[in-house]
C-alpha cells in the first residue's frame, strides 16, 4: 500500500461546480497535512493547511478524517484558474526529523 | 516570484557528462532540499540539508553527488546518470526541518540521452 494515495483523475468539471477529492495515508501517527498545488509545468505552491478541525479558505475547505486516515478538499463554485494538480502531503515525525510524504496528485480540469 | 531560484531551467546531457544544477534560496531559511519528479509518480525526496549538514540521503544513487555551501546555496552534481534519470529535478527551502511550508524553486528539467 502507497504511504499517500490519491486518485490521478482527470476530474473533468464543469465552471461553477463543486468538486470534492479524497487522499488516504497510511501512517495513523501522521502530524500534519497540506494541500498543495501545482500548475502545468510548474513547482508546487501550498494551497492550505489541514486541522483538525477542518479549515476554510474562500472557496477552499480541508478537512481531516482521523479514523479514517484520510483528508479531504472541496472547491466550491470552482473557476477556469482552478485546474491544476492538487497534491495531498503528510508529515511523519521520525525519530528525529519530519519528513514530508507526497502523493501523485490528482488533476483537476475545469471546463467552461 | 524570486525567493527560490534554479539554474539551468532546461538541461540535456549525455550518460557520459557532467553537470551541476545550482539552487539558490532569498527567503532566510535554514533547510533545503532535492527532490525528484517524474510523471504520475510522487515527489521523491533526494536529500535534504538542515543549516548545512546533511540529515537526509534516500537511498539515491552515488551518480547525484549534493553539496551545500551554505544555507542559501544548493547544488546537485551529476555524472554518468541513465535515461530513467530523466526527469523535474526540484529544489524547495523551508524555514526549518519540521512541519514547516516547502517553498519550491521553478525545477530544472533534466533530459539524458
Amino acid at each position: 500500500r502507497k504511504e499517500v494515495e490519491q486518485d490521478p483523475g482527470p476530474f473533468n468539471v464543469p465552471e461553477g461546480a463543486t468538486v470534492a477529492f479524497n487522499c488516504t495515508y497510511s501512517n495513523s501517527a501522521s502530524q500534519s497535512f497540506f494541500w498543495y498545488r501545482q500548475d502545468c509545468r510548474k513547482e508546487p505552491k501550498l494551497l492550505m493547511s489541514v486541522y483538525s478541525s477542518g479549515n476554510e479558505d474562500g472557496r477552499f475547505t480541508a478537512q481531516l478524517n482521523r479514523a479514517s486516515q484520510y483528508i479531504s478538499l472541496l472547491i466550491r463554485d470552482s473557476k477556469l484558474s482552478d485546474s491544476a494538480t492538487y497534491l495531498c502531503v503528510v508529515n511523519n515525525r521520525g525519530d528525529s526529523n519530519y519528513q514530508l510524504i507526497w502523493g501523485a496528485g490528482t488533476k483537476l480540469i475545469i471546463k467552461p | 516570484e524570486t525567493g527560490v531560484t534554479q539554474t539551468p531551467r532546461h538541461l540535456v546531457m549525455g550518460m557520459t557528462n557532467k553537470k551541476s544544477l545550482k539552487c539558490e534560496q532569498h527567503l532566510g531559511h535554514n533547510a533545503m532540499y532535492w527532490y525528484k519528479q517524474s510523471a504520475k509518480k510522487p515527489l521523491e525526496l533526494m536529500f535534504v540539508y538542515n543549516f548545512k549538514e546533511q540529515t537526509e540521503n534516500n537511498s539515491v544513487p552515488s551518480r547525484f553527488s549534493p553539496e551545500c555551501p551554505n544555507s542559501s546555496h544548493l547544488f546537485l552534481h551529476l555524472h554518468t546518470l541513465q535515461p530513467e534519470d530523466s526527469a523535474l529535478y526540484l529544489c524547495a527551502s523551508s524555514p526549518g526541518q519540521g512541519p514547516d511550508t516547502q517553498y519550491f524553486g521553478p525545477g530544472t528539467r533534466l533530459t539524458v540521452l
